[in-house]
């Protein structure tokens, strides 16, 4: 069974610009949940999805946004980048949410 | 609000030693514990995941116990080797999706 896959892995972009990453969960999984990592803040919870509808949003700015479309794919959006948005974004899969999670391998982002 | 914590921030053994790793909540309604090793730069690998109604999980060398009344959650690794050397995070989940993690103990083996 082929696990979570995240792209791009790794993406450079400017402050102000935005980004757009993608992640597919496990074949059956309808849960996908972000998460964003840093030195400072460790990992940080971002939203889920459930069945294309976003079920819960932790607390970061409206910046950060996110979809699920019928397939379960969901992709996750940055809009205005600073630099503080330089960090390890994870998604996670999950059959309903509360279940056991699996992690993609992460997208690696950096803002200059 | 749940809150994680995870003891020691740090620990360094020799190999073939047994560990133990701490985790502990505050908030007790939780629908499962899940602990994970993360090595530098890469995702989380499952490790074990424990739910609200169990009170221990084993894998191999890997023991994880949970105690949600105290709200304690514990790691035991037996004879650990320097490939065991990584970062463990555990997760508390208490709602749909939603887990709120550690900051995690890095372990380190020595051969």
């Amino acid at each position: 069974k082929a696990g979570v896959t995240q792209t791009p892995r790794y993406l450079i972009k400017t402050r102000g610009q935005q980004v757009t990453l993608s992640c597919s969960p496990i074949s059956g999984h309808r849960s996908v949940s972000w998460y964003q990592q840093t030195p400072g803040q460790g990992l940080q919870f971002l939203f889920e999805y459930f069945s294309e509808t976003q079920r819960n949003k932790g607390n970061f700015p409206g910046r950060f946004s996110g979809r699920q479309f019928s397939n379960s794919r969901s992709e996750m959006n940055v809009s205005t980048l600073e630099l503080g948005d330089s960090a390890l974004y994870l998604c996670a899969s999950s059959f309903g949410g509360a279940g056991e999670q699996f992690f993609g391998p992460g997208t690696r982002l950096t803002v200059l | 609000k749940q809150e994680v914590t995870q003891i020691p921030a740090a620990l360094s053994v020799p190999e073939g030693e047994n560990l133990v790793l701490n985790c502990s909540f505050t908030d007790s309604a939780i629908y499962n514990l899940q602990w994970f090793r993360q090595d530098p730069g890469k995702g989380l690998t499952s490790l074990l995941l424990i739910q609200s109604s169990q009170r221990e999980q084993t894998s191999g060398r890997l023991n994880a116990s949970l105690d949600k009344s105290s709200g304690r959650s514990t790691l035991y690794i037996a004879a650990s080797q320097p490939g065991d050397s990584a970062t463990y995070l555990c997760a508390a989940n208490t709602n749909a999706g939603k887990s709120t993690f550690g900051d995690g103990t890095t372990l380190t083996v020595k051969p």
